[in-house]
């Protein structure tokens, strides 16, 4: 399986926007970058995913390497509630499998 | 819409006890999934279903561990004996289609004595 690296830790100021980095230098043309989060005591949910492009929703965007080896999530205006882990995953669109990795711990200070 | 729903929420047991997870995914969603996920990691795949078929079972420890769907909708995840190291929690997903964004439900989290 392809794998991303993320660091351990960030942490953001309410109402700041967070950007999340993530390695991936072994991507290979069928990965698809997706994203997912995980609040305390929740199971995970989705945010974003892409290929190539850029890639917006009403939760946050997505920013793709030319090159395809990094990738940022980017949180625009952080709130408490987006204090989570938060999951760079590598999905190749042969097996389809989500693999997740240990995922970037985001706080957020009020 | 209804999430994915399962049960229990918390388990407490002793070792060699058995126990079961239940879970009910979303309506119409095909492809179902149970993940494990210890604590401070990631969620790590035991098995994935199309619609009753276990597709990817290759994570699954089949001396202990066993799962079914029966009718392609509900699963249930065995374990058998429990052990010690069983302690985790257990999170049920599903998607509509194999490709398919996740829904994860809130998870049955185990602890074995």
């Amino acid at each position: 399986d392809a794998k991303t690296t993320q660091p351990n830790s960030m942490e953001s100021n309410e109402e700041e926007p967070v950007h999340l980095p993530c390695n991936h230098s072994t991507i290979s043309g069928t990965d698809y970058i997706h994203w997912y989060r995980q609040l305390p005591s929740q199971g995970p949910e989705y945010v974003i995913h892409g290929l190539t492009s850029n890639v917006n929703n009403r939760m946050a965007s997505l920013a793709i390497a030319e090159d395809r080896k990094s990738s940022t999530l980017i949180l625009h205006r952080a709130t408490l509630r987006d204090a989570a882990v938060y999951y760079c995953i590598l999905r190749d669109t042969n097996d389809y499998k989500l693999s997740f990795g240990a995922g970037t711990t985001v706080t957020v200070r009020a | 819409e209804a999430g994915v729903v399962q049960s229990p929420r918390y388990k407490i047991i002793e070792k060699k006890q058995p126990v079961a997870f239940w879970c009910n995914p979303i309506s119409g969603h095909n492809t179902l999934y149970w993940y494990l996920q210890n604590l401070g990691q990631g969620p790590e795949l035991l098995i994935r279903y199309e619609n009753e078929e276990a597709v990817d079972d290759s994570q699954l420890p089949k001396d202990r561990f066993s799962a079914e769907r029966l009718k392609g909708v509900d699963s249930t995840l065995k374990i058998q004996p429990a052990e010690l190291g069983d302690s985790a929690v257990y999170l049920c997903a599903s998607s509509l289609a194999i490709f398919g964004e996740l829904f994860f439900g809130e998870g049955s989290r185990l602890t074995v004595l």
